[in-house]
């Protein structure tokens, strides 16, 4: 069974300054990495994922996350806080639950909350 | 805006009660999921259709049951609802080309009292 570990519930950082949520997780196969963030009483948004080739991967909103293999490690960075950053942010990872169905279960961690301050 | 409509956004019932949310995946997707948002259990993957059939089940509750019509919404029945049931249910959907990626609506507000 997948899993994902997210360090800290709660990180905060001053406006400008660098942010850095870290995951980590466990597969038996090579996997499918993601990020989503959810700003309050809304869903889920595709931050930026993983799936094969280049391991720093860049997405939405300036953030950017690096797969790395031996750390089993999918830690997202921004270079400078913004106010409008503040949300809840979730790493996850994909199993192909049945093979060939183009079935794939996320498997989330429990999130890590960022708080900015100005 | 991911596409993935969901309604109703609020739902308020009592314990004992049925309710029945719905989706419309994005225009294309023949996938559907359903996830359960809650603050003890966390994001928790439930069932999943792929063009009308049920394709993969997580920690979906007997009591809940899911299906996915001709046109492809889905919806999620919750029936003899308790008060732990409350919680955000998400639907998500993907296409055949991009299977491994979900995109999420805006989620189901359930309060049970």
């Amino acid at each position: 069974a997948q899993s994902v570990t997210q360090l800290g519930s709660h990180v905060s950082v001053s406006e400008g300054a660098l942010v850095l949520l870290r995951c980590n997780y466990s597969s038996s196969v090579p996997p499918y990495l993601f990020w989503y963030v959810q700003y309050p009483n809304q869903g889920l948004q595709l931050l930026l994922k993983y799936t094969t080739g280049a391991t720093l991967v860049k997405g939405i909103n300036g953030f950017e996350a690096e797969f790395k293999k031996s750390e089993t490690s999918f830690h997202l960075t921004k270079p400078s806080a913004h106010m409008s950053d503040a949300a809840e942010y979730f790493c996850a990872v994909s199993d192909q639950v049945n093979s060939g169905a183009g079935s794939y279960q996320l498997t989330f961690g429990k999130g890590t909350k960022l708080s900015v301050i100005p | 805006d991911s596409g993935v409509t969901q309604t109703p956004k609020h739902l308020i019932t009592a314990t004992g009660q049925r309710v029945t949310l719905r989706c419309s995946p994005r225009s294309g997707d023949l996938s559907v999921y359903w996830y359960q948002q809650s603050l003890d259990q966390g994001l928790q993957f439930l069932i999943q259709y792929y063009n009308g059939e049920e394709r993969a089940k997580g920690n979906i509750l007997e009591r809940f049951s899911a299906q996915q019509f001709p046109d492809l919404h889905s919806e999620l029945n919750l029936s003899s609802l308790e008060l732990g049931d409350s919680a955000l249910y998400f639907c998500a959907s993907s296409r055949r080309e991009e299977a491994n990626t979900q995109y999420f609506g805006p989620g189901t507000r359930l309060t049970v009292l």
